[in-house]
Protein backbone atom coordinates (compact mmCIF):
# COMPACT_ATOMS: atom_id res chain seq x y z
CA UNK A 1 0.00 0.00 0.00
CA UNK A 2 2.96 1.87 0.40
CA UNK A 3 2.89 5.23 -1.86
CA UNK A 4 5.84 7.70 -1.93
CA UNK A 5 8.87 4.77 -0.55
CA UNK A 6 12.39 6.03 0.24
CA UNK A 7 15.03 3.90 0.53
CA UNK A 8 17.16 3.96 2.24
CA UNK A 9 15.54 4.53 5.77
CA UNK A 10 18.89 4.83 7.78
CA UNK A 11 22.12 5.65 5.52
CA UNK A 12 25.36 6.13 7.02
CA UNK A 13 27.94 8.21 4.94
CA UNK A 14 31.44 9.26 5.64
CA UNK A 15 32.53 13.02 5.30
CA UNK A 16 32.88 14.14 1.56
CA UNK A 17 31.91 10.59 0.04
CA UNK A 18 29.12 11.49 -2.28
CA UNK A 19 25.80 9.63 -1.22
CA UNK A 20 22.61 9.00 -3.11
CA UNK A 21 18.95 8.85 -1.17
CA UNK A 22 16.30 7.58 -3.72
CA UNK A 23 12.29 8.06 -3.73
CA UNK A 24 9.61 6.46 -5.43
CA UNK A 25 5.93 7.09 -6.22
CA UNK A 26 2.97 4.96 -6.76
CA UNK A 27 0.89 8.27 -7.05
CA UNK A 28 1.53 8.82 -10.50
CA UNK A 29 1.89 12.81 -9.52
CA UNK A 30 3.24 15.50 -11.70
CA UNK A 31 5.57 16.69 -8.67
CA UNK A 32 7.86 15.80 -6.86
CA UNK A 33 10.27 17.30 -3.48
CA UNK A 34 13.16 16.89 -1.26
CA UNK A 35 13.07 18.69 2.35
CA UNK A 36 15.52 18.30 4.74
CA UNK A 37 14.84 18.50 8.44
CA UNK A 38 17.20 18.50 10.80
CA UNK A 39 16.73 17.86 14.57
CA UNK A 40 13.09 19.52 16.12
CA UNK A 41 13.09 21.66 13.26
CA UNK A 42 10.62 22.07 10.32
CA UNK A 43 11.49 20.56 7.30
CA UNK A 44 12.88 23.05 4.65
CA UNK A 45 12.55 22.77 0.89
CA UNK A 46 15.44 22.22 -0.88
CA UNK A 47 13.61 21.80 -4.56
CA UNK A 48 11.08 19.86 -6.58
CA UNK A 49 10.21 18.80 -9.73
CA UNK A 50 7.07 19.43 -11.51
CA UNK A 51 7.13 17.08 -14.14
CA UNK A 52 10.77 17.03 -15.94
CA UNK A 53 11.07 20.86 -14.83
CA UNK A 54 13.53 21.18 -11.68
CA UNK A 55 12.82 24.23 -9.76
CA UNK A 56 15.76 24.83 -6.62
CA UNK A 57 15.05 27.30 -3.74
CA UNK A 58 17.54 30.00 -3.86
CA UNK A 59 19.21 29.06 -0.48
CA UNK A 60 20.00 25.11 -1.26
CA UNK A 61 23.48 24.81 -1.40
CA UNK A 62 25.36 23.41 -4.97
CA UNK A 63 26.26 20.52 -2.56
CA UNK A 64 22.64 19.10 -3.39
CA UNK A 65 21.42 17.95 -6.72
CA UNK A 66 18.44 15.90 -7.87
CA UNK A 67 17.54 13.87 -10.99
CA UNK A 68 13.82 12.73 -11.72
CA UNK A 69 14.58 10.38 -14.63
CA UNK A 70 10.74 9.17 -14.77
CA UNK A 71 7.87 10.17 -13.26
CA UNK A 72 8.29 7.48 -10.61
CA UNK A 73 11.51 8.12 -9.46
CA UNK A 74 13.85 10.99 -7.84
CA UNK A 75 16.85 10.95 -6.24
CA UNK A 76 18.85 12.95 -3.90
CA UNK A 77 22.60 13.65 -4.82
CA UNK A 78 24.67 14.97 -2.33
CA UNK A 79 27.99 15.58 -3.82
CA UNK A 80 30.13 16.25 -0.70
CA UNK A 81 28.41 15.27 2.24
CA UNK A 82 29.52 17.74 5.49
CA UNK A 83 28.56 17.02 9.44
CA UNK A 84 26.41 19.37 9.14
CA UNK A 85 24.74 17.88 6.26
CA UNK A 86 23.22 15.16 9.10
CA UNK A 87 19.62 15.05 8.76
CA UNK A 88 16.01 13.53 7.78
CA UNK A 89 15.80 13.61 4.21
CA UNK A 90 11.96 13.89 3.17
CA UNK A 91 10.64 13.16 -0.44
CA UNK A 92 6.85 13.85 -0.96
CA UNK A 93 4.56 14.06 -4.17
CA UNK A 94 1.71 16.09 -5.39
CA UNK A 95 -0.67 15.95 -7.74
CA UNK A 96 -0.69 19.44 -8.18
CA UNK A 97 2.14 22.25 -6.97
CA UNK A 98 1.30 23.09 -3.50
CA UNK A 99 -1.54 20.63 -3.42
CA UNK A 100 -1.56 18.28 -0.48
CA UNK A 101 1.76 16.21 -0.23
CA UNK A 102 1.73 12.45 0.66
CA UNK A 103 5.20 12.20 2.32
CA UNK A 104 7.39 9.09 2.49
CA UNK A 105 8.83 7.89 6.09
CA UNK A 106 12.39 9.76 5.42
CA UNK A 107 15.65 8.46 5.22
CA UNK A 108 17.52 9.32 8.07
CA UNK A 109 21.42 10.33 7.17
CA UNK A 110 24.42 10.25 9.45
CA UNK A 111 27.91 11.61 8.51
CA UNK A 112 31.28 10.29 9.82
CA UNK B 1 4.38 33.28 0.14
CA UNK B 2 2.32 34.07 3.42
CA UNK B 3 3.69 33.52 6.64
CA UNK B 4 2.48 31.13 9.28
CA UNK B 5 2.17 31.73 13.35
CA UNK B 6 1.41 28.55 15.61
CA UNK B 7 1.92 28.21 19.22
CA UNK B 8 5.07 26.32 20.08
CA UNK B 9 3.49 23.51 22.08
CA UNK B 10 0.44 22.55 24.10
CA UNK B 11 -0.46 20.25 26.34
CA UNK B 12 -3.91 18.53 27.06
CA UNK B 13 -5.01 14.95 28.51
CA UNK B 14 -6.79 12.13 26.84
CA UNK B 15 -10.53 12.63 25.81
CA UNK B 16 -9.97 16.64 25.51
CA UNK B 17 -10.85 18.40 22.66
CA UNK B 18 -7.94 20.25 21.63
CA UNK B 19 -8.26 23.27 19.38
CA UNK B 20 -4.44 24.64 17.66
CA UNK B 21 -4.79 28.06 16.03
CA UNK B 22 -2.11 29.31 13.27
CA UNK B 23 -2.45 32.85 12.41
CA UNK B 24 -1.74 33.85 8.44
CA UNK B 25 -2.55 37.58 8.50
CA UNK B 26 -1.28 38.14 4.64
CA UNK B 27 -3.04 34.74 3.26
CA UNK B 28 -3.86 35.55 -0.52
CA UNK B 29 -6.80 35.58 -2.39
CA UNK B 30 -5.67 31.54 -3.83
CA UNK B 31 -4.32 30.04 -0.96
CA UNK B 32 -5.68 27.06 0.75
CA UNK B 33 -4.60 26.31 4.39
CA UNK B 34 -3.57 23.09 5.00
CA UNK B 35 -2.70 21.14 7.97
CA UNK B 36 -0.17 18.31 8.78
CA UNK B 37 0.78 15.91 11.80
CA UNK B 38 4.25 14.91 12.12
CA UNK B 39 5.28 11.80 14.16
CA UNK B 40 9.24 11.56 15.57
CA UNK B 41 11.15 10.07 12.76
CA UNK B 42 8.06 9.89 10.48
CA UNK B 43 6.96 11.96 7.09
CA UNK B 44 4.43 14.70 7.73
CA UNK B 45 0.70 13.26 7.36
CA UNK B 46 -1.62 15.31 5.60
CA UNK B 47 -4.62 16.02 7.89
CA UNK B 48 -6.81 17.90 6.13
CA UNK B 49 -7.12 21.12 4.12
CA UNK B 50 -9.77 24.30 3.66
CA UNK B 51 -10.39 27.65 2.43
CA UNK B 52 -13.05 29.00 4.01
CA UNK B 53 -16.08 28.38 6.61
CA UNK B 54 -16.30 24.66 8.04
CA UNK B 55 -14.32 21.39 6.88
CA UNK B 56 -14.44 18.00 8.61
CA UNK B 57 -13.22 14.50 8.05
CA UNK B 58 -12.69 11.39 10.31
CA UNK B 59 -9.54 12.90 12.29
CA UNK B 60 -10.53 16.51 12.54
CA UNK B 61 -12.18 19.74 11.89
CA UNK B 62 -10.85 23.22 10.41
CA UNK B 63 -12.48 26.26 11.44
CA UNK B 64 -11.57 29.75 8.81
CA UNK B 65 -12.58 32.70 9.84
CA UNK B 66 -14.49 35.11 7.11
CA UNK B 67 -11.50 37.03 7.06
CA UNK B 68 -9.26 34.18 7.01
CA UNK B 69 -6.39 35.76 9.00
CA UNK B 70 -6.59 32.96 10.75
CA UNK B 71 -7.87 29.05 11.45
CA UNK B 72 -8.45 26.59 13.95
CA UNK B 73 -7.64 22.90 14.01
CA UNK B 74 -10.17 21.20 16.46
CA UNK B 75 -8.86 16.92 17.48
CA UNK B 76 -11.78 16.01 19.37
CA UNK B 77 -10.97 13.60 22.07
CA UNK B 78 -7.60 12.80 21.63
CA UNK B 79 -5.58 10.07 22.61
CA UNK B 80 -2.19 9.12 23.36
CA UNK B 81 -1.15 8.82 20.11
CA UNK B 82 -2.22 12.38 18.91
CA UNK B 83 0.73 13.12 20.73
CA UNK B 84 3.28 14.88 17.67
CA UNK B 85 3.74 17.66 16.00
CA UNK B 86 1.28 19.81 14.16
CA UNK B 87 1.89 22.01 11.27
CA UNK B 88 -0.48 24.57 9.65
CA UNK B 89 0.70 25.63 5.63
CA UNK B 90 -0.52 28.34 3.95
CA UNK B 91 -0.09 28.00 -0.05
CA UNK B 92 -2.44 27.91 -3.59
CA UNK B 93 -2.56 24.59 -4.68
CA UNK B 94 -2.43 24.00 -8.72
CA UNK B 95 -1.88 28.15 -8.71
CA UNK B 96 0.53 30.03 -11.37
CA UNK B 97 3.81 30.80 -10.85
CA UNK B 98 5.89 29.09 -7.69
CA UNK B 99 3.36 28.03 -4.94
CA UNK B 100 5.20 25.22 -2.93
CA UNK B 101 4.42 25.32 0.71
CA UNK B 102 6.66 26.44 3.84
CA UNK B 103 6.42 24.82 6.95
CA UNK B 104 6.66 27.42 10.08
CA UNK B 105 7.61 26.03 13.47
CA UNK B 106 4.63 23.42 14.02
CA UNK B 107 2.92 22.85 17.19
CA UNK B 108 4.30 20.26 19.57
CA UNK B 109 0.92 18.55 21.02
CA UNK B 110 1.81 16.61 24.14
CA UNK B 111 -1.13 14.16 25.32
CA UNK B 112 -0.92 12.68 28.62
CA UNK B 113 -2.70 9.79 30.28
Amino acid sequence: DAMVIQNPRYQVTQFGKPVTLSCSQTLNHNVMYWYQQKSSQAPKLLFHYYDKDFNNEADTPDNFQSRRPNTSFCFLDIRSPGLGDAAMYLCATSRVLGGGYTFGSGTRLTVV
Amino acid sequence: LAKTTQPISMDSYEGQEVNITCSHNNIATNDYITWYQQFPSQGPRFIIQGYKTKVTNEVASLFIPADRKSSTLSLPRVSLSDTAVYYCLVGAPGGSGYSTLTFGKGTMLLVSP
